[in-house]
């Protein structure tokens, strides 16, 4: 049973491009959000993804916007990179409609903005 | 505003020294208080789920508790490998996100 996964590992960007994250979700699982974790802080939620719509966005800029595709799995994009995007971008899946259903994580994708 | 807090931030034991860290959350209408472990550099590991005050939930040297304030982790005779990052999160009303606290960072020496 093949968990969260995400690509790619690792990521050096400069101020100012723009990065596209993706992420697959645990087999079974319908549902996709997206996290940042700065050095040192707990995870902050950015966005979720449920049939292909944004259901739900944390505090964070337009320069963040996803995507989620017909086989559940989602892509993060981020325009206009800021070295304060410098973070690890984390990937969570669920089941939609159990209520208090529990979030996987991926492994995370590490973003570096120089 | 919903917010959790954890303490100690950082806690250092001997092998086998029993502990206990704190998450301690406000929250409108909890719907599940959930505890984490993140090793360096990797995603969150989940570890419970606790739905209601009183409920209490066991994994291993680990056990988890909850009441209307605050939820604790109970290691008993932890091992080195149990060296991490703990989470606690909370998610609230009819929301999916969760909130996280800061969390602790336990090293365990042999």
């Amino acid at each position: 049973d093949a968990g969260v996964t995400q690509s790619p590992t690792h990521l050096i960007k400069t101020r100012g491009q723009q990065v596209t994250l993706r992420c697959s979700p645990k087999s079974g699982h319908d549902t996709v959000s997206w996290y940042q974790q700065a050095l040192g802080q707990g995870p902050q939620f950015i966005f979720q993804y449920y049939e292909e719509e944004e259901r739900q966005r944390g505090n964070f800029p337009d320069r963040f916007s996803g995507h989620q595709f017909p086989n559940y799995s989602s892509e993060l994009n981020v325009n206009a990179l800021l070295l304060g995007d410098s973070a690890l971008y984390l990937c969570a899946s669920s089941l939609a409609g159990q209520g208090y259903n529990e979030q996987f994580f991926g492994p995370g994708t590490r973003l570096t903005v120089l | 505003e919903d917010q959790v807090t954890q303490s100690p931030e950082a806690l250092r034991l001997q092998e086998g020294e029993s502990s206990s860290l704190n998450c301690s959350y406000t929250v409108s209408g909890l719907r599940g208080l959930f505890w984490y472990r993140q090793d360096p550099g990797k995603g969150p590991e989940f570890l419970f789920t606790l739905y209601s005050a009183g409920e209490e939930k066991e994994k291993e040297r680990l056990k988890a508790t909850l009441t209307k304030k605050e939820s604790f982790l109970h290691i008993t005779a932890p091992k080195p490998e149990d060296s991490a990052t703990y989470l606690c999160a909370v998610r609230s009303g009819n929301t999916d996100k969760l909130i996280f606290g800061t969390g602790t960072r336990l090293q365990v020496f042999p």
